[in-house]
């Protein structure tokens, strides 16, 4: 168990829908990732978040939008959602965040959201 | 931007050793980590080499050459729970965070 908690586990929803992922960092960890996983695709990365600001972006849609909360967990927003967003999608946390760090990344179990 | 290669799949023997590599290129080099991911569960930390040589840790053991932007990872007395996929990834200095590109993984099957 790498102590970094994803909610859901599952989510199926329709085209065009909004869904909300939630994540928690490990404790004591101050930055967040997000990154995306298809079939056919590797691990993309998203967003990263350290102590509730950006930190580094990645090919992130519009449509998608990330925030880190006071209390250091994290939340992904997917909207007008299509059905090549259906994918895994991981969050994972780490203690630092920035380029003079070699902390490893830490990875949820994450959420698998399929789009119908 | 960064281009990291691997091979899609590889098999092996159980008690045998396996070596799966994994090139790179990239503008800023700044530390080269493996992870081990099983079918639909979390990519699990490894390995993490920043510079030149060898670094062991118990049954697995990764190497890194940044002159020739190579690396493997090194799986001995394999066992068949070490059946996964086995991503490469890169970090890079042309970012102000810590994220990690990852190669598209090598899927290892371990037959009897």
């Amino acid at each position: 168990d790498s102590g970094v908690t994803q909610t859901p586990k599952h989510l199926i929803t329709a085209t065009g829908q909004r869904v909300t992922l939630r994540c928690s960092p490990r404790s004591g960890d101050l930055s967040v990732y997000w990154y995306q996983q298809s079939l056919d695709q590797g691990l993309q990365f998203l967003i990263q978040y350290y102590n509730g600001e950006e930190r580094a972006k990645g090919n992130i849609l519009e449509r998608f939008s990330a925030q880190q909360f006071p209390d250091l967990h994290s939340e992904l927003n997917l909207s007008s959602l299509e059905l090549g967003d259906s994918a895994l999608y991981f969050c994972a946390s780490s203690v630092e965040g920035g380029q003079g760090t070699n902390s490893p990344l830490h990875f949820g179990n994450g959420t698998r959201l399929t789009v119908t | 931007g960064q281009n990291i290669d691997q091979p899609t799949e590889m098999t092996a023997t159980e008690g045998a050793i396996v070596q799966i590599n994994c090139t790179y290129q990239t503008s800023g080099f700044n530390g080269l980590f493996w992870y081990q991911q099983h079918a639909g569960e979390a990519p699990t930390f490894l390995s993490y080499n920043v510079l030149d040589g060898l670094e062991e840790k118990g049954r697995f053991s990764s190497f890194l050459s940044r002159s020739k932007g190579y690396s493997y990872l090194l799986l001995k007395e394999l066992q068949m729970k070490d059946s996964a996929s086995y991503l490469c990834a890169v970090k890079d200095t042309g970012n102000a965070g810590n994220m990690l590109t990852f190669g598209g993984g090598t899927r290892l099957m371990v037959k009897p």
